[in-house]
């Protein structure tokens, strides 16, 4: 099956410490995205890769890294330095950084801090 | 800054009544605006993707239409069922940044 897999669905961080969350696809694009969705809002980008080893910060980058290392790869790790983390993060890819592009998302992961 | 709005925020409607929800932008100058559905805790999937050159798209029961010069886009479902039962957001790609600016979305409620 082609798509776009994040892992894990659920995640509990303590305060002070960095969790990474993971997206993988399998579809060969080339972009890709993180978007982060508070309840009842729409999503905000975090960050987006339009190629490897390539990355732009979004609207709300700050307390947040990534990497492109892979094309089939884009994690995010989630930093103490993020005040407010607890949020549901989506992760999207689509075929080139053409903005006319479809993008196509991923299931999620639900980060919550104790 | 493109800033995106959907209203209303909820709809409830009976079994096989026709809808509309709305959506407006600031900035006309966009690439495209695209329809998503959104199912509790899930991720969003592609529904409809009208390029600015483009007045409307069609796919089965439902048809979305673009009106740059007023900034807005409407999702016209046709005979709504349960299954419609979701969040519905738009998005639109403007042309500075060529990055995606979501609406809050609408929470649709089809009652049986």
């Amino acid at each position: 099956d082609g798509g776009i897999t994040q892992s894990p669905k659920y995640l509990f961080r303590k305060e002070g410490q960095n969790v990474t969350l993971s997206c993988e696809q399998n579809l060969n694009h080339d972009a890709m995205y993180w978007y982060r969705q508070d309840p009842g809002q729409g999503l905000r980008l975090i960050y987006y890769s339009q190629i490897v080893n390539d990355f732009q910060k979004g609207d709300i980058a700050e307390g947040y890294s990534v990497s492109r290392e892979k094309k089939e790869s884009f994690p995010l790790t989630v930093t103490s330095a993020q005040k407010n983390p607890t949020a549901f993060y989506l992760c999207a890819s689509s075929p080139t950084s053409v903005p006319t592009d479809t993008q196509y998302f991923g299931p999620g992961t639900r980060l919550t801090v104790l | 800054k493109q800033e995106v709005t959907q209203i209303p925020a909820a709809l409830s409607v009976p079994e096989g009544e026709n809808l509309v929800l709305n959506c407006s932008f600031t900035d006309s100058a966009i690439y495209n605006l695209q329809w998503f559905r959104q199912d509790p805790g899930k991720g969003l999937t592609s529904l409809l993707l009208i390029q600015s050159s483009q007045r409307e798209q069609t796919s089965g029961r439902l048809n979305a239409s673009l009106d740059k010069s007023s900034g807005r886009s409407t999702l016209y479902i046709a005979a709504s069922q349960p299954g419609d039962s979701a969040t519905y957001l738009c998005a639109a790609v403007d042309t500075n940044a060529g990055k995606s600016t979501f609406g809050d979305g609408t929470t649709l409620t089809v009652k049986p």
